[in-house]
């Protein structure tokens, strides 16, 4: 079955501090894609990235980066000199072709950037 | 135009009463979803239209019920709720119905059952 975890309930960090978000998933697909969702106050979730299994590249947008190692089944997310318009709930997830047309979203990550 | 607009924001209504939350998006997408958020959890996913007929219910009570009077446009009709289905009530699209492809997601409903 698949699963996806986010160990970290809630963060909080300084603005410009650096941060990094934890997320570990199963599945037993071996073609599979992991997502980030940002989900600010107003509700919505804003689309931040797909990666498919095959593509083990690690990618950087702005501020943005994530590291996806399939030896540890682990997708990533680092936000680099954070700022107060990065809080948010941070939400992992997994699609797969065991999956029925669902995403499997981790349980979120709340992170508060103090000023 | 990369917006997924639902309406009301906000309501509230009564066991008794019967209401329809509104999802409309113009992107040409041909999946559309509701999921059901409560407070500090992820979204569960509700309903899947794929090309404008309905491809998944994820068992919802039918004091539920979906509608998509055409591509651009869902609706989710709430007949004699229950307070425990107090929740964000989120309307998605995506291009096709592949979970593969992003989701393109609305600012939801705060839907309060009193």
């Amino acid at each position: 079955a698949q699963k996806v975890t986010q160990a970290q309930t809630e963060i909080s960090v300084v603005e410009k501090e650096d941060v990094t978000l934890d997320c570990v998933y199963e599945t037993r697909d071996t073609t599979y894609y992991l997502f980030w969702y940002k989900q600010p106050p107003s509700g919505e979730l804003v689309f931040l990235i797909r990666r498919n299994s095959f593509d083990e590249q690690n990618e950087i947008s702005g501020r943005y980066s994530w590291n996806f190692q399939k030896s540890t089944s682990s997708f990533n997310f680092t936000i680099t000199a954070s700022q107060v318009v990065d809080s948010a709930v941070y939400f992992c997830a997994l699609s797969d072709n065991f999956g029925n047309e669902k995403l499997t979203f981790g349980t979120g990550t709340r992170l508060t950037i103090i000023p | 135009d990369t917006e997924v607009t639902q309406t009301p924001k906000h309501l509230v209504m009564g066991m008794t009463n019967k209401k329809s939350l509104k999802c409309e998006q113009h992107m040409g997408h041909r999946a559309m979803y509701w999921y059901k958020q409560k407070a500090k959890k992820p979204p569960e996913l509700m309903f899947v239209y794929s090309y404008e007929k309905l491809s998944i219910n994820e068992s919802v009570p039918s004091r539920f019920s979906p509608e998509c009077p055409n591509s651009s446009l869902l609706n989710l009709h709430l007949h004699a709720l229950q307070p425990e289905d107090s929740a964000l009530y989120l309307c998605a699209s995506s291009q096709d119905p592949d979970p593969n492809t992003e989701a393109f997601f609305g600012q939801g409903t705060r839907l309060t059952v009193v």
